[in-house]
C-alpha cells in the first residue's frame, strides 16, 4: 500500500513558466512533509519542507502548499529553469516515529 | 553543512562475494542512520534504521542475515550485503540525522552495486 503518492511520473515545462508538482498521501497522522530534488547518480538533495500547522511554505523560487483536508502537497517552482531538470521526490513522516515514507517520484524536464 | 560522504560510489563483483558500504556524517554528528535501496523507476525504499551504538532495526521483508548495520560511532554507519547475488544488484543510499524526528535527513551519493 503506498501510503505516498505522486501519480505523475514526468513533466515537461518550458523555461520560465511554473512547474507544479503534486503529491497526495493517505497517513492523517503524517505531519511533516519534504521535497527532495535527485539527479542521476546521486543522492537525493534537500529542497523544501512543511509541518501539518502551516499551509504554505516559500524558499526562493520554491514554494510548498499543503492542503491536510485533501491529504495533497503540491511543489510550485517559478520561474522554472533548465537546471531544474530532475526527479523530485515528496516524503513524509509523523512526529511519532524517525521514518519518512517516499514517493515514487516525479521527473521534471525543463525546456530551454 | 550536512554533508554525507557515501563510499563506495560503484562496485562490480562477481556473485557470492560480500560488499561493505560506508555512510560518513562529514561535519555533524548523526545519532541516526538510514539505508535505502531504489530500483529503477521506484521508490527509495527504507531497509533498515541505525542508531549508534544499538542494533539496526530492519523494515519488514528485510533479511537481516543478508544486509548486515553496524553504527559503530556518531559518524559511520556500514552496510554489508553479505553473500550478494544479481538480484541484490540495486542503488543503495544512506542517510543520516542528527534528530530522532521531525528533521530533514541528509543524504549520501548513493553506491550504485552490480552482481554478476
Amino acid at each position: 500500500d503506498q501510503q505516498v503518492k505522486q501519480n505523475s511520473p514526468s513533466l515537461s515545462v518550458q523555461e520560465g513558466r511554473i512547474s507544479i508538482l503534486n503529491c497526495d498521501y493517505t497517513n492523517s497522522m503524517f505531519d511533516y512533509f519534504l521535497w527532495y530534488k535527485k539527479y542521476p547518480a546521486e543522492g537525493p538533495t534537500f529542497l523544501i519542507s512543511i509541518s501539518s500547522i502551516k499551509d504554505k511554505n516559500e524558499d526562493g523560487r520554491f514554494t510548498v502548499f499543503l492542503n491536510k483536508s485533501a491529504k495533497h502537497l503540491s511543489l510550485h517552482i517559478v520561474p522554472s529553469q533548465p537546471g531544474d531538470s530532475a526527479v523530485y521526490f515528496c516524503a513524509a513522516s509523523d512526529a511519532g516515529t524517525y521514518k519518512y515514507i517516499f514517493g515514487t517520484g516525479t521527473r521534471l524536464k525543463v525546456l530551454a | 553543512g550536512a554533508v554525507v560522504s557515501q563510499h563506495p560510489s560503484r562496485v562490480i563483483c562477481k556473485s557470492g562475494t560480500s560488499v561493505k558500504i560506508e555512510c560518513r556524517s562529514l561535519d555533524f554528528q548523526a545519532t541516526t542512520m538510514f539505508w535505502y535501496r531504489q530500483f529503477p523507476k521506484q521508490s527509495l525504499m527504507l531497509m533498515a534504521t541505525s542508531n549508534e551504538g544499538s542494533k539496526a532495526t530492519y523494515e519488514q521483508g528485510v533479511e537481516k542475515d543478508k544486509f548486515l548495520i553496524n553504527h559503530a560511532s556518531l559518524t559511520l554507519s556500514t552496510l554489508t550485503v553479505t553473500s550478494a547475488h544479481p538480484e541484490d544488484s540495486s542503488f543503495y543510499i544512506c542517510s543520516a540525522t542528527g534528530y530522532v524526528s521531525g528533521q530533514p535527513q541528509h543524504f549520501g551519493d548513493g553506491t550504485r552495486l552490480s552482481i554478476l
